[in-house]
């Protein structure tokens, strides 16, 4: 995860919203990605955002990109306890099959009632 | 729907045993990808494969070797194991789509190896 960086830990309260936020550095980089991790599990897409794009909304994921900063956050609306998981972020670097997505360290959300 | 098949579930080894983990792609999925997860680690690159051809190489050890068969299955096969091989390891696939490439990687489950 060297290329992107997430803060590791982020706390809210059941009902907030929680904004997880990722730095990548490459700037040639088309598609970004979040998945989340729950314990013990395998990697769920959550979203993704064309690098063309500002904003991407999906129910109560709103996906947010800076490109000329190279930030992008997620914002998850009425934050439930079953959104307790590790969220990554990952960037592709180029168009060529088979490319892997590089992987942020993640970042743990915990959601208290 | 179908999802990506790792398996085992879970494998145990001993230091210098050898041991291979199997994957099965999503259906029309061509390519895979293998990529290793230590304890509180982010999951770290190991290779790639496309139409059964190496596509892309990550970190991965030069006692690990992978293929891609015929029916798009995947083999990660590892040998000489030491402890620090212990891992979370995830196979992806995910369809080719063209240019610009977004094709999202779809995770399997894991294989949790323990090399005692």
């Amino acid at each position: 995860g060297e290329d992107v960086e997430q803060s590791l830990f982020l706390s809210v309260r059941e009902g907030d919203s929680s904004v997880i936020n990722c730095t990548y550095t490459d700037s040639s980089s088309t598609y970004l990605y979040w998945y989340k991790q729950e314990p013990g599990a395998g990697l769920q897409l959550l979203t993704y955002i064309f690098s063309n794009m500002d904003m991407k909304q999906d129910q109560r994921l709103t996906v947010l990109l800076n490109k000329k900063d190279k930030h992008l956050s997620l914002r998850i609306a009425d934050t439930q306890t079953g959104d307790s998981a590790i969220y990554f972020c990952a960037e592709r670097l180029t168009n060529q099959a088979g490319t892997a997505l590089i992987f942020g360290k993640g970042t743990t959300l915990s959601v208290s009632s | 729907a179908a999802g990506v098949i790792q398996s085992p579930r879970h494998l145990i080894k001993e230091k210098r045993e050898t041991a291979t983990l199997k994957c099965y792609p999503i259906p029309r999925h061509d390519t895979v990808y293998w990529y290793q997860q230590g304890p509180g680690q982010d999951p770290q690159f190991l290779i790639s494969f496309y139409e059964k051809m190496q596509s892309d190489k990550g970190s991965i050890p030069d006692r690990f070797s992978a293929q891609q068969f015929s029916d798009y299955h995947s083999e990660l096969n590892m040998s000489s194991l030491e402890l620090g091989d212990s891992a979370l390891y995830f196979c992806a696939s995910s369809p080719w789509a063209g240019v610009p490439n977004n094709s999202p990687l779809h995770f399997g489950n894991g294989t949790r190896l323990t090399v005692t």
